[in-house]
């Protein structure tokens, strides 16, 4: 079974500062890992991905995240917030025995202070 | 990526009326799609897995009489909710796979307000 857990519903940062939102996987199988970004009153956009290719995912808006096995971890980092990050950000997992069936975690709200 | 799109993006209905949202790939042809749900505040809730074809698996809790889907076309699924209670007030999200990975790609969402 694939399960996703995002520590801390609610991060806020200042703008500039470091953002460190934090996922945690449970996967009978080989993960393959996503962050999305999610605004208000719209779809989803990915972020990065893993795919079992190398385990530091560089994505877009200067996000990125590190598949870390031994710690079951792919926490997505920012090194310099910007107002325009405050957003929703959904980590998720899928494997190859779930029929291309995405497990969400609960979600971060990101708030970045001025 | 790959282009979803999803009509309306917004709706508002009376209680007991119907609903249809329609989610189309624009740009390769999906033989499943995903439908989802979201509160305010929630995650995604994974509702039903769409397959060009055939009938869709729903999942447990999710009643398959009021959230008729339909997946005619390899790039049209459509999700109707039979005799809107305002309890179905929600975000709807389509998702569909990206042909040979493990890449989702989502739709903008629909949001549906019953009163």
């Amino acid at each position: 079974a694939q399960s996703v857990t995002q520590l801390g519903s609610h991060v806020s940062v200042s703008e500039g500062a470091l953002v460190l939102l934090r996922c945690n996987y449970s996967s009978s199988v080989p993960p393959y890992l996503f962050w999305y970004v999610q605004y208000p009153n719209q779809g989803l956009q990915l972020l990065l991905k893993y795919t079992s290719a190398a385990t530091l995912v560089k994505g877009i808006n200067g996000f990125e995240a590190e598949f870390k096995k031994s710690e079951t971890s792919f926490h997505l980092t920012k090194p310099s917030a910007h107002m325009s990050d405050a957003a929703e950000y959904f980590c998720a997992v899928t494997g190859s025995n779930t029929g291309n069936q995405f497990y969400f975690g609960t979600g971060t709200s990101l708030t970045v202070i001025p | 990526g790959a282009v979803v799109s999803q009509h309306p993006s917004w709706v508002i209905c009376k209680s007991g009326t119907s609903v249809k949202i329609e989610c189309r790939s624009l740009d390769f042809q999906a033989t499943t799609m995903f439908w989802y749900r979201q509160f305010p505040k929630q995650s995604l809730m994974l509702m039903a897995t769409s397959n060009e074809g055939s009938k869709a698996t729903y999942e447990q809790g999710v009643e398959k009489d009021k959230f008729l889907i339909n997946h005619a076309s390899l790039t049209l699924s459509t999700l109707t909710v039979t005799s809107a209670h305002p309890e179905d007030s929600s975000f709807y999200i389509c998702s569909q796979i990206a042909g040979g990975t493990y890449e989702q790609y989502f739709g903008p969402g629909t949001r549906l307000t019953v009163t």
